[in-house]
This record gives structure tokens, sequence and C-alpha cells, in this order.
């Protein structure tokens, strides 16, 4: 069984200041990872994955994660955010690409 | 391109009755997994299909089930409702058998009283 630890329930950060969504994950098997974007009143967005090579990924919307297989890490990292980045965020794990398992995500709050 | 779609949008049901949610798959796509949000939590897994079949299912109890039709698009019917299944209820499609983008619907509503 896998599972995810978003150890951040709320960010509040200032626009243009960057920011870190942290991720944890437990896994007995390998896992692909996932961070998606949920915008108020709408579905869930795919902002990037990792599935193998390099363990820096970047994504849309600036977003970049790095995967570290020993800390079993996978941050979200933005350099500079905009007000339009407010949403919730959510990590998540699968072993096989047929089940996700999420985190209970960050809500991530760009003040201006 | 259409995206995904998912009917009603909010429902309110009592204990104990039964609900169909419905969603229509992206242009394409043959595969359908559904997920059940409650209040402040992740999206949890509650089965997929693929080509009409069951191709997974999560830690739910029975009287989740569901279908895929020939065009791909399904239903999710939950019977015997529960206060607990008051939640945000998503269908994502995606291509083929793996799960690495789902494409999410705005997702269904659902009240039980």
């Amino acid at each position: 069984a896998q599972s995810v630890t978003q150890l951040d329930s709320q960010v509040p950060v200032f626009e243009e200041a960057p920011v870190e969504l942290r991720c944890n994950y437990s896994s007995s098997v390998s896992v692909y990872l996932f961070w998606y974007v949920q915008y108020p009143n709408q579905g869930l967005q795919l902002l990037l994955k990792y599935l193998s090579g390099s363990t820096l990924v970047k994504g849309i919307n600036g977003f970049e994660a790095e995967f570290n297989k020993s800390q079993t890490s996978f941050h979200l990292r933005k350099p500079s955010v905009h007000i339009s980045d407010t949403a919730e965020y959510f990590c998540a794990v699968s072993p096989n690409q047929r089940q996700l398992t999420f985190g209970s995500g960050t809500q991530l709050t760009v003040l201006p | 391109e259409t995206g995904v779609t998912q009917s009603p949008t909010h429902l309110i049901k009592t204990r104990g009755q039964q609900v169909t949610l419905r969603c229509s798959s992206q242009s394409g796509h043959n595969t359908v997994s559904w997920y059940q949000q409650a209040l402040g939590q992740g999206p949890q897994f509650i089965f997929q299909y693929y080509r009409e079949e069951e191709n997974g299912r999560g830690n739910f109890p029975p009287r989740f089930s569901g279908l895929q039709f020939p065009n791909y698009s399904s239903e999710l019917n939950v019977n015997a409702l529960e206060l607990d299944d008051s939640a945000l209820y998503l269908c994502a499609s995606s291509s083929g058998q793996g799960a690495g983008e789902l494409f999410f619907g705005e997702g269904s509503r659902l009240t039980v009283l």
C-alpha cells in the first residue's frame, strides 16, 4: 500500500515570492509521482509527473518538482508566484499508473 | 475537443436511497476512473473501467458499483446511501490502461441527509 503526506495544509505567500509545497510518500514498491492543482469549483489538472529519468521535473505554469528517493519526497517549487496560483495542490503516487493515492492537499494562498 | 463532463453537478439524497452519477469521457479516451473527495480531503480511488471492464478497485464496499458503455461514458451507482457518502465525486478519463495523465471533470457534489 502507498500513502502520501502533505506536511502543510495551508501555505500563505506574498506575490512574486518563492514557494515550496512539501510532499512525502511511503511505498514498498517503486511508484510514479504526480502533482495536481484544483482551482475553486473545478476538477483537478495535472501540473507535472515523474515516471523515470531525471529527478528534476518541470511542469506547467513555471512549477517544478524534485524526486528524492532516499528521502521519499517530491516537493513542488515555484521561484515566483502570482495571484492566479492561488489554489489547492495535491501530491499523488501510483505503483501501476492504474490508480492514484492522493495526499490531503495544500491550500496555497498568494497575497498581494 | 470536448472535455470530461459530469452530471448532475449537485444533488441531495436521504439515507438509504440510491444514486446514479454520470460521466462522459474526453474524446478519444477509453478509460474512466472514479474518485471520491470528502470535504477537506484528497480524492480517493473508487474504481477504473477500461473498455467496459472493471480494471482496478479501491477500498470501497460493493454498494459502490459502476458501468462503462460502448461509447466509453460511465456511471457510478451507490446503493443504501450513508451520511459519510456525502462528497464530491470526480470522474477522470484517460487513454489506455495507464492512469498517468488523467483529465478530470468538475465533479458531482452529493449531499446525504
